[in-house]
């Protein structure tokens, strides 16, 4: 595609539920990154694939977070028994190339919102 | 852990003046730092960015220099203009895996 896209763009959540983020990456891009971004604040790492393998998960807040990329392109980032802080815009990021200095592309991010 | 300060959180110039930027990091294994715009509830966007080997990079407008002895990198924006107006982000990773960011600057210029 032409960029990375995220999807729902917005997610209203009943705290309690639980909420699945879809991050479709730039077609052939190795990196794909996570991130949770609270109003007036900057993007803070969540997790971190290669592929498939999930080579950095030190940033999940909680047990509650899970992400996967079981195939190495499409990404889902699923957070359980949501609460009223995970309130915030989740953003994907994607590079071409693993261990090199190469730019990273955001995706319009999901706003999620927990009432 | 890593931490990446940024300042000021808030900068407002008039248009044509300079805009200066300031972040310090605490990893010293950090070698890539690239600089995000991100306009009012859209995506961030890389301006430009640094890797550890080079002192200072310019693109047109926009300047970047790193000092990496002092573990602190710049940002410079030349003859500002009312859409440079945004939330700019300095980041701090090591080859371009768990990137830190700052807290971001809101930089408004008057026109």
């Amino acid at each position: 595609g032409a960029g990375v896209s995220q999807s729902p763009r917005y997610k209203v959540a009943k705290r309690g539920q639980d909420v699945a983020l879809r991050c479709d990456p730039i077609s052939g891009h190795v990196s794909l990154f996570w991130y949770q971004q609270a109003l007036g604040q900057g993007p803070e790492f969540l997790t971190y694939f290669q592929n498939e393998a999930q080579l950095d998960k030190s940033g999940l807040p909680s047990d509650r977070f899970f992400a996967e990329r079981p195939e190495g392109s499409v990404s889902t980032l699923k957070i359980q028994r949501t609460q009223q802080e995970d309130s915030a815009v989740y953003l994907c990021a994607s590079s071409y190339k693993d261990r090199s200095y190469t730019e990273a592309f955001f995706g319009q991010g999901t706003r999620l919102t927990v009432v | 852990g890593e931490n990446v300060e940024q300042h000021p959180s808030t900068l407002s110039v008039q248009e044509g003046d300079s805009a200066v930027i300031k972040c310090t990091y605490s990893d010293s294994a950090s070698n890539y730092f690239p600089w995000y715009k991100q306009e009012l509830g859209k995506r961030p966007q890389l301006i430009i960015d640094i890797r550890s080997n080079v002192g200072e990079k310019k693109d047109q407008r926009i300047a970047v220099t790193l000092n990496k002895t002092a573990k602190h990198f710049s940002l410079h924006i030349t003859e500002t203009q009312p859409e440079d107006s945004a939330v700019y982000f300095c980041a701090a990773s090591k080859a371009g895996f768990k990137t830190i960011f700052g807290a971001g600057t809101r930089l408004f210029v008057k026109a």
